[in-house]
């Protein structure tokens, strides 16, 4: 079946470490976008990538990193900068910029301590 | 003042009733989404609309343009339609992902 898959479900590290999540999606989506979602906030938008090798800042890139390298994936690192990591991160697709349903992957929660 | 509102932010409904969601936002849009995320946390796409009304099994969206609100149905709810629902609106000519969302409503439907 095709879908969106990040993984791990659950992510523990130490403050200070970089962190990586991953997102692969088998749905020959262009389109791939990385969001945050905090308790009592509605979702913000950290990252996004319309096409292979090109990515743009969403609202809240500041202390995050991606990169698209394949259409399939495209990976978010959590940084040492990023001064409250510590969120549940949800990666999505599309299949075209506009006038297209989002698919979202089952998202990851990630404590930094 | 939120870009995008939802009432009521929690629901509590009994098996069988007909459930109301409703979404208000403040700037020009070219599409507003209805999102479903459960317990789990995965979230699934119910409507992506910019007019009118659409349905799909017991689930209706609607949309007024001109008042600038949506709302979403829920006929004969079943407690598998626990969930919470969040409203999302795409900013006229912004790009696909870059969406408003709604801090969620939260519905638990009771057997």
């Amino acid at each position: 079946d095709g879908g969106i898959t990040q993984s791990p479900k659950y992510l523990f590290r130490k403050e200070g470490q970089n962190v990586t999540l991953s997102c692969e999606q088998n749905l020959n989506h262009d389109a791939m976008y990385w969001y945050r979602q905090d308790p009592g906030q509605g979702l913000r938008l950290i990252y996004y990538s319309q096409i292979v090798n090109d990515f743009q800042k969403g609202d809240i890139a500041e202390g995050y990193s991606v990169s698209r390298e394949k259409k399939e994936s495209f990976p978010l690192t959590v940084t040492s900068a990023q001064k409250n990591p510590t969120a549940f991160y949800l990666c999505a697709s599309s299949q075209g910029p506009m006038w297209s349903p989002l698919h979202f992957g089952n998202g990851t929660r990630l404590t930094v301590t | 003042k939120n870009e995008v509102e939802q009432s009521p932010q929690n629901l509590t409904a009994q098996e069988g009733e007909f459930i109301t969601i409703n979404c208000s936002y403040s700037v020009g849009i070219s599409a507003l989404h209805w999102l479903q995320q459960h317990p789990g946390g995965g979230i699934v796409s119910l409507f992506m609309l910019s007019s009118g009304k659409k349905k799909h099994g017991r689930l209706i969206a609607t949309i007024n343009i001109q008042e600038k609100h949506s709302s979403l149905h829920i006929t004969a709810s079943h407690p598998r339609d626990s969930a919470v629902y969040i409203c999302a609106v795409q900013n006229y000519g912004g790009s696909q992902g870059n969406l408003i969302f709604g801090k969620g409503t939260k519905l638990s439907v009771k057997p």
